[in-house]
């Protein structure tokens, strides 16, 4: 099956440092990637949908000076979170399709700001 | 925009017994609905999915049916096992690609 592949699984950093955070799709092309925010217990909250070769779609109150994402090809997006700060900590998840395909979710990234 | 409601959010069944989870959303044109399943520390995994045009979809253990008129979809899983615990969400989307996620059901199986 469709699989996404995230890396790094767990990040811990200083405040102030910026993190990439990697997803890629094994044995597909993305036309399309997401990038989901999930706190502790709850659900999974849409940060931005990303087509290959264009700009993000960045949902609302979500910062774009913050949260860069890059989709420059057809099986591999980044996030980096700029100049993180412990209230950035939480775990990011990216999801990719090719289509009208379902989405496939990565395993994700927990990211802790100290 | 939709909003998804799901429903228990916590629920324990003895092995072997069955387990529903039911979600209701409110945009009628939403048109594609997904089930996945999260383990602890790991990504969602699509488990079911439905689309409008299906009342009803069966894959082994785990159906899922869809009610278009009162704008609800359940996930039935049958004969529930020790490994079938994990948090479940649903969610919905237009064309499958924005998904309005519901707010999980911890399911737990009592051996």
């Amino acid at each position: 099956g469709a699989v996404v592949s995230q890396h790094p699984s767990w990040v811990i950093c200083k405040s102030g440092t910026s993190v990439k955070i990697e997803c890629r799709s094994l044995d597909f092309q993305a036309t399309t990637m997401f990038w989901y925010r999930q706190f502790p217990k709850q659900s999974l909250m849409l940060m931005a949908t990303s087509n290959e070769g264009s700009k993000a779609t960045y949902e609302q109150g979500v910062e774009k000076d913050k949260f860069l994402i890059n989709h420059a090809s057809l099986t591999l997006s980044t996030l980096t979170v700029t100049s993180a700060h412990p209230e950035d900590s939480s775990f990011y998840i990216c999801s990719a399709r090719m289509g009208g395909q379902p989405q496939h979710f990565g395993d994700g990234t927990r990211l802790s700001i100290l | 925009g939709e909003n998804v409601e799901q429903h228990p959010s916590t629920l324990s069944v003895q092995e072997g017994d069955s387990a529903v989870i039911k979600c209701t959303y409110s945009d009628s044109a939403s048109n594609y609905f997904p089930w996945y399943k999260q383990e602890l520390g790991k990504g969602p995994q699509l488990i079911i999915d439905i689309r409008s045009n299906v009342g009803e979809k069966k894959d082994q253990r785990i159906a899922v049916t869809l009610n278009k008129t009162a704008k609800h979809f359940s996930l039935h899983i049958t004969e529930t096992q020790p490994e079938d615990s994990a948090v479940y969400f649903c969610a919905a989307s237009l064309g499958g690609n924005q998904f309005y996620f519901g707010t999980g059901t911890s399911l737990t199986v009592i051996p």
